[in-house]
């Protein structure tokens, strides 16, 4: 398998912009998180999926943010408007539930979102 | 008080050392404590997880729990330059798939 693959692999967007992030989660996995991580406030959850329904979205940050998951293979963030502020690593990891204690998450390698 | 704590670092350690990460929870209800790998500019890597109380022990890795404590730690002897990175500890609640991570201790070897 591939791995967890993330589109674009960098973006740069000027304020005010929708920006749309995506995600391919490993073939089978039936969990999905979006994570953000900047510098300041490390790795944070900001929504996840199982077997593609939101269960937890506490973590988004406003509603300038929205998480879909309209198939097993495919999700997308998006951030409408874009703000300076959210400038972070946005990573998406996939997970198999079958073992409640060990859930591996495998990460993909991130989206870096620069708005100016 | 932050859910996962950990000191920042950067922890500096001579090559063939053993180098010592540690890692507080807050939540008594956590089952699963893992511990990721991060290099400059890449995602987090699984080197590995525990549950039970105690040691336990993957290569030069070993990854320590005292739930009454709500501590975790992971050595890595013989340390490498290799290992230099950013440490993530990661908990898991009783119920919940969803991880909380620390914000990483950075780890510095030198040759």
């Amino acid at each position: 398998d591939a791995g967890v693959i993330q589109s674009p692999r960098h973006e740069v967007t000027e304020m005010g912009q929708e920006v749309t992030l995506r995600c391919k989660p490993i073939s089978g996995h039936d969990y999905l998180f979006w994570y953000r991580q900047t510098m300041m406030r490390g790795l944070e959850l900001l929504i996840y999926f199982n077997n593609n329904v939101p269960i937890d979205d506490s973590g988004m940050p406003e509603d300038r943010f929205s998480a879909k998951m309209p198939n097993a293979s495919f999700s997308t963030l998006k951030i409408q408007p874009s703000e300076p502020r959210d400038s972070a690593v946005y990573f998406c990891a996939s997970s198999l539930g079958r073992d409640r204690r060990a859930t591996e998450a495998f990460f993909g390698q991130g989206t870096r979102l620069t708005v100016v | 008080q932050k859910e996962v704590e950990q000191n920042s670092g950067p922890l500096s350690v001579p090559e063939g050392a053993i180098a010592s990460l540690n890692c507080t929870y807050s939540d008594r209800g956590s089952q699963s404590f893992f511990w990721y790998r991060q290099y400059s500019g890449k995602s987090p890597e699984l080197i590995m997880f525990i549950y039970s109380n105690g040691d336990k022990e993957d290569g030069r890795f070993t990854a320590q729990l005292n739930k009454a404590s709500q501590y975790v730690s992971l050595l890595i002897r013989d340390s490498q330059p290799s290992d230099s990175a950013t440490y993530l500890c990661a908990v898991k609640a009783t119920g919940f798939q969803k991880l909380v991570f620390g914000t990483g201790t950075r780890l510095l070897v030198s040759p």
